[in-house]
């Protein structure tokens, strides 16, 4: 069946890095488009950034440009997303998912998140 | 930066239609899909292309269009359907290709 399991959140300090990795499996990850989303303790989702199937092309919120890369290893069917220059805002339960939609039909994916919390 | 407008909260009894709106200037142009959430859980999509319903989620839950609105509706809610609820759309131009509403929580009474 199809699975994304994110993994590498934590607490970090402000201004620190963090890699976050979402594995999948059970689909053809290398053929979708993969987005990560983002939510805080207590508040909505907030969409953070996505990458075309093939990596060539990426979209950013604009609170993350410039400090987050998006990524994929296709070739591992995984999914990246560097964080640098981390600020307590980002503290956030990350998720990546996708959604593949057909002329009535619709494949939607989401792994079940991982917590990212930036502390001193 | 593009948004979306929902309502913070909507009550209704057991038995009721709720109706849960989501309004955007791209709306008129672009798909809108929403998404259940329970506590601790990751969204689940219960309506997609404003109108379609997905495989397994029950007929209970429907998507309209109007203009710059979009509307979830739920008929005959059941205490199991408490939740929040998320619309999501891109903008016109396709920088922001998942852009979400703040979110509405469902109460059950």
């Amino acid at each position: 069946q199809v699975q994304l399991v994110e993994s590498g959140g934590g607490v970090v300090q402000p201004g620190r890095s963090l890699r976050l990795s979402c594995a999948a499996s059970g689909f053809s990850f290398s053929s979708y488009g993969m987005h990560w989303v983002r939510q805080a303790p207590g508040k909505g989702l907030e969409w953070v950034a996505v990458i075309r199937y093939d990596g060539s092309n990426k979209h950013y919120a604009d609170s993350v440009k410039g400090r987050f890369t998006i990524s994929r290893d296709n070739s591992k069917n995984t999914l990246y997303l560097q964080m640098n220059s981390l600020r307590a805002e980002d503290t956030a339960v990350y998720y990546c998912a996708g959604r593949v939609v057909g002329a009535n039909t619709v494949f939607d994916y989401w792994g079940q998140g991982t917590l990212v919390t930036v502390s001193s | 930066s593009y948004e979306l407008t929902q309502p913070p909260s909507v009550s209704v009894s057991p038995g009721q239609t709720a109706r849960i709106t989501c309004s955007g200037d791209a709306l008129p142009k672009q798909y809108a899909y929403w998404y259940q959430q329970k506590p601790g859980q990751a969204p689940v999509l219960v309506i997609y292309k404003d109108s379609e319903r997905p495989s397994g989620i029950p007929e209970r839950f429907s998507g309209s269009s109007s203009g710059t609105t979009v509307t979830l509706t739920i008929s005959g809610v059941q205490a199991e359907d408490e939740a929040d609820y998320y619309c999501q759309s891109a903008d016109s131009s396709g920088t922001y290709p998942w852009v979400f509403g703040g979110g509405t929580k469902l109460t059950v009474l």
